[in-house]
């Protein structure tokens, strides 16, 4: 299957800094990004899908202010947690899709900490 | 709107038991249903799928019958092996495979 990269892994940050995760499709172009959140014994919950080139669709409840999500090109998207709070503490992971391809392919997700 | 329910673990087997992790759901019109697999520090990675009633979706010694009648998708495999450790996730979309709502994930830990 295709690789997707996720970085960083895991990262802890100080309550009120910006917090930047990366998502990368290494052997495709992922015409396609999603977003999710999973809480401790929760669903993986889908926070937005971006389209390579425009802005993303967010999810209802999901504040687009405050996760701001970029698609700029085939192969890279990005989620910043802006001004993150404690409450923002969770478990982000990415998948791509691109053109052809029957399925999504999730990254390895990242574990972030606010204290 | 879609929802999966799947059961709760972790799950704790033997080397060479049988495994059963059942899901239900709730869906309008007629998803595609999928398991995915994560093992530890990995992301995760379509297991099997079947897209229309009856289809008995399989992989790896997985196996998953969609049953229309029962909204149910439960993962079984006969003999499980250290390896499979891992946390399972039932989930179905019905806008093709991107768009997919999840459940909460079973972990299933096999012994030697």
């Amino acid at each position: 299957g295709a690789v997707v990269s996720q970085h960083p892994s895991r990262v802890i940050c100080k309550s009120g800094t910006s917090v930047k995760i990366e998502c990368r499709s290494l052997d495709f172009q992922a015409t396609t990004m999603f977003w999710y959140r999973q809480f401790p014994k929760q669903s993986l919950m889908l926070m937005a899908t971006s389209n390579e080139g425009s802005k993303a669709t967010y999810e209802q409840g999901v504040e687009k202010d405050k996760f701001l999500i970029n698609h700029a090109s085939l192969t890279l998207s990005t989620l910043t947690v802006t001004s993150a709070h404690p409450e923002d503490s969770s478990f982000y992971i990415c998948s791509a899709s691109g053109r052809g391809r029957g399925e999504a392919f999730f990254g390895q997700g990242t574990r972030l900490t606010v204290v | 709107g879609n929802s999966v329910t799947q059961m709760e673990g972790p799950v704790t087997l033997s080397e060479e038991a049988f495994l059963t992790i059942n899901c239900t759901y709730t869906a309008t019109g007629y998803p595609s249903l999928f398991w995915y697999v994560q093992y530890p520090g990995e992301g995760l990675q379509l297991l099997l799928k079947a897209t229309k009633a009856d289809d008995k979706g399989s992989n790896k010694g997985f196996e998953a019958t969609y049953r229309k009648e029962t909204t149910s998708f439960h993962l079984e495999k006969g003999s499980v092996q250290v390896s499979d450790s891992a946390v399972y996730f039932c989930a179905l979309s019905d806008r093709g495979y991107s768009t997919l709502t999840f459940g909460k994930g079973t972990m299933l830990l096999v012994s030697p």
